[in-house]
């Protein structure tokens, strides 16, 4: 089974709606991180979270809100859904290790497409 | 900001050949840099780079960094059809522990 799992894998939906993308880790890892992949423009940080407490935002939080519901459960959602919001959805997540040094482990992505 | 930039953009090369991908910075308290590889959807991590000089080996892929002059570069050696990628190139510094600039990253085409 994999670590760091995503549903749903695949989405199309329309200009203006609700959409809750989920993620979950088997890693046992405390943090976790959205981004979103657009061509050209690499991974771009949504939101990040040190622990269940701890929600930050990343560089482009607007229109994106996240709950962490449990150590292992992270979800984003997409209030009201533009078509800019099309792009690659990656969740992640990473252990401290040495201090500041510390790889992060990708889900295998969420393709959203916003008409 | 913190600014990570890859280059080239893209690469097409033919198998048996050797490529160098570059990546530069610009890093408030730098701590260190990370290659991933993206084959279709999830990135997969290949090196993390915190000293300078220390060459990271792995098979036909290697990496160095250079703290003085801001960079880092990975090369693949004998490249296979299998390397075609995505290649991203991160960084991680800053006082927030644990968040990844990203650059834009190298597409590599690697032709039979």
């Amino acid at each position: 089974d994999a670590d760091v799992t995503q549903t749903p894998r695949n989405r199309i939906t329309k200009t203006g709606k609700r959409i809750m993308l989920e993620c979950s880790q088997t890693k046992g890892h405390d943090r976790m991180y959205w981004y979103r992949q657009d061509p050209g423009l690499g991974l771009r940080l949504i939101y990040y979270s040190f622990d269940v407490k701890d929600i930050n935002k990343g560089e482009i939080s607007d229109g994106y809100s996240v709950s962490r519901q449990a150590q292992a459960k992270f979800s984003l959602s997409l209030e009201s859904a533009i078509p800019n919001q099309t792009a690659l959805y990656f969740c992640a997540t990473s252990d401290p290790g040495l201090a500041g040094v510390e790889a992060q482990y990708f889900g295998p992505g969420t393709r959203l497409t916003v008409l | 900001e913190d600014k990570v930039v890859q280059s080239p953009l893209s690469l097409v090369v033919h198998e048996g050949d050797t490529v160098t991908l570059n990546c530069s910075y610009e890093v408030t308290n730098f701590r260190s840099l990370l290659w991933y590889k993206q084959e279709k959807k999830a990135p997969t991590f290949l090196f993390m780079l915190t000293s300078s000089g220390i060459e990271k080996k792995s098979g036909r892929l290697s990496s160095i960094l250079d703290k003085k002059e801001l960079f880092s570069i990975l090369n693949i050696t004998a490249t296979q059809t299998g390397d075609s990628a995505i290649y991203l190139c991160s960084t991680a510094g800053g006082t927030s522990y644990g968040k990844l600039t990203f650059g834009q990253g190298t597409i590599l085409t690697v032709h039979p």
